[in-house]
């Protein structure tokens, strides 16, 4: 079954320290995209990146990097130089077509993340 | 601002009742789905429309049901309601309707059931 695994349920860190943030998932399907979203204490959900399967070239977008290792099934995300702005709650998402004319994501329980000044 | 617009942001209603939730899609785009998040059960798919057609569909109870349409915006109706629905719904567009198009996602609707 398709499944998204977000070991941690909560982080801490002080600012300027880089953190991970660790996503694991499991699938049949041979073609997929992973996806992190990020919802702060606002509440909306803001798409941060969508990565294929067939790419498995890490991705820097300024202090954000994902990480995307299809032998481990893992899709890491790290902030360096962590902000009090981080802080919020982060969701790895796992693309499903499940026999399906559409798509769905199916999300992780998420990461919350405290970053303090 | 995603360009998805939700009404209303905030809805309390008693056990019993029907409400609907409404969503506004990006300019542009054909697809929306609708999520449910709540503390016990995380984010979860419902179901999604493209064009006015239903396309796929997830965990969605039977006293709840949606339609898209023909100028794209989608109505959430729940109805008979129970404590348990109470909830984030949040409704969310994209351009097409394939397994690479990232989804944008609007701000949710808070639904209490007293």
């Amino acid at each position: 079954a398709q499944k998204v695994t977000q070991a941690q349920t909560e982080i801490s860190v002080v600012e300027k320290e880089d953190v991970t943030l660790d996503c694991v998932y499991e699938t049949r399907d041979t073609t997929y995209y992973l996806f992190w979203y990020k919802q702060p204490p606002s509440g909306e959900l803001v798409f941060l990146i969508r990565r294929n399967s067939f790419d498995e070239q890490n991705e820097i977008s300024g202090r954000y990097s994902w990480n995307f290792q299809k032998s481990t099934s893992s899709f890491n995300f790290t902030i360096t130089a962590s902000q009090v702005v981080d802080s919020a709650v982060y969701f790895c998402a796992l693309s499903d077509k499940s026999n399906q004319a559409g798509t769905a994501l199916i999300f992780g329980k998420g990461t919350t993340l405290s970053v303090s000044s | 601002d995603s360009g998805v617009t939700q009404t209303p942001k905030h809805l309390i209603t008693a056990t019993g009742q029907r409400v609907t939730l409404r969503c506004s899609p990006r300019s542009g785009d054909l697809s929306v789905y609708w999520y449910q998040q709540s503390l016990d059960q995380g984010l979860q798919f419902l179901i999604q429309y493209y064009n006015g057609e239903e396309r796929a569909k997830g965990n969605i109870l039977e006293r709840f049901s949606a339609q898209q349409f023909p100028d794209l915006h989608s109505e959430l109706n729940l109805s008979s309601l129970e404590l348990g629905d109470s909830a984030l719904y949040f409704c969310a567009s994209s351009v097409g309707s394939a397994l690479n198009t990232e989804a944008f996602f609007g701000q949710g609707t808070r639904l209490t059931v007293v």
